[in-house]
C-alpha cells in the first residue's frame, strides 16, 4: 500500500501521561499535514511541515502538543500530560508540492484515535 | 476567519433520489474549493474540487458541484444517489494566498435507504 500510513491506529490512555504518534506521508511528498477531528465535527488544522521545517501551526496546538520531521519524510505527533479534551482522531495527510501551484492535493491517512481516561 | 458552514447534519434519502447538499463559506478572496467523502470505515477521500474556469464541476462517482461565487456557495448535487453513497461529505476551502490549511465544515452524514 504505497498511501499515508498512521501508527498506531487506535491508542487509549490515562489523563497525564503522554503519547506519541506516527505517520509515514506518501513516498516523496514533500509536505505532510496534521489535523484533529472530534465527533461531529469535521477535521481542523493543526499544523504542517515542508520537508523538515514547521512552517505554520494552529492556535489549537497548545504547548502540550509538539510535532516533529526530522528527516522530511515520516513526522511524529507528540501530546504530553494528555487531558480528556485531548480525545480525537489525529489525521495525517501528505502532499506533492512543486512549486507552481497554489494547491496541491492532500492525501489523507486512516487516523489514530486517541481516547484519554 | 475563514469557516465553512454545511447547514445539513444528517440526510436520508431512498435509492434513486436526487441529492442537493449545501455549503457555504466565509472569505472574500479567491479560494480553491473541495468536497470530501469518508465511507464507513475508510480514509477520506477527494470527491471533486474547484480551482478557476468553468463553476460546475464534476466528479467521481457521478457527483458535481456547483460554485456560485455571488452567494459564496458550492453546493454537491448526485441526481440519483445508490445505497454506496452512504458516507459523510466535508465541504472545505483552502484559502488562495495560503496554499497549506484546508478549512473543512462539520461534514454531513448522507444515509441511503435501499
Amino acid at each position: 500500500d504505497t498511501g499515508v500510513s498512521q501508527n498506531p491506529r487506535h491508542k487509549i490512555t490515562k489523563r497525564g501521561q503522554n503519547v506519541t504518534f506516527r505517520c509515514d506521508p506518501i513516498s516523496e511528498h514533500n509536505r505532510l499535514y496534521w489535523y484533529r477531528q472530534t465527533l461531529g465535527q469535521g477535521p481542523e488544522f493543526l499544523t504542517y511541515f515542508q520537508n523538515e521545517a514547521q512552517l505554520e501551526k494552529s492556535r489549537l496546538l497548545s504547548d502540550r502538543f509538539s510535532a516533529e520531521r526530522p528527516k522530511g519524510s515520516f513526522s511524529t505527533l507528540e501530546i504530553q500530560r494528555t487531558e480528556q479534551g485531548d480525545s480525537a482522531m489525529y489525521l495525517c495527510a501528505s502532499s506533492l508540492d512543486v512549486g507552481n501551484s497554489l494547491y496541491n492535493e492532500q492525501f489523507f491517512g486512516p487516523g489514530t484515535r486517541l481516547t484519554v481516561l | 476567519a475563514q469557516s465553512v458552514s454545511q447547514h445539513n447534519h444528517h440526510v436520508i434519502l431512498s435509492e434513486a433520489a436526487s441529492l442537493e447538499l449545501g455549503c457555504n463559506y466565509s472569505y472574500g478572496g479567491t479560494v480553491n474549493l473541495f468536497w470530501y467523502v469518508q465511507y464507513p470505515g475508510q480514509h477520506l477521500q477527494l470527491l471533486l474540487k474547484y480551482f478557476s474556469g468553468d463553476p460546475l464541476v464534476k466528479g467521481i462517482k457521478g457527483f458535481e458541484a456547483e460554485f456560485i461565487k455571488s452567494k459564496f456557495s458550492f453546493n454537491l448535487r448526485k441526481p440519483s444517489v445508490q445505497w454506496s453513497d452512504t458516507a459523510e461529505y466535508f465541504c472545505a476551502v483552502n484559502v488562495y494566498s495560503s496554499a497549506s490549511k484546508i478549512i473543512f465544515g462539520s461534514g454531513t452524514r448522507l444515509s441511503i435507504r435501499p
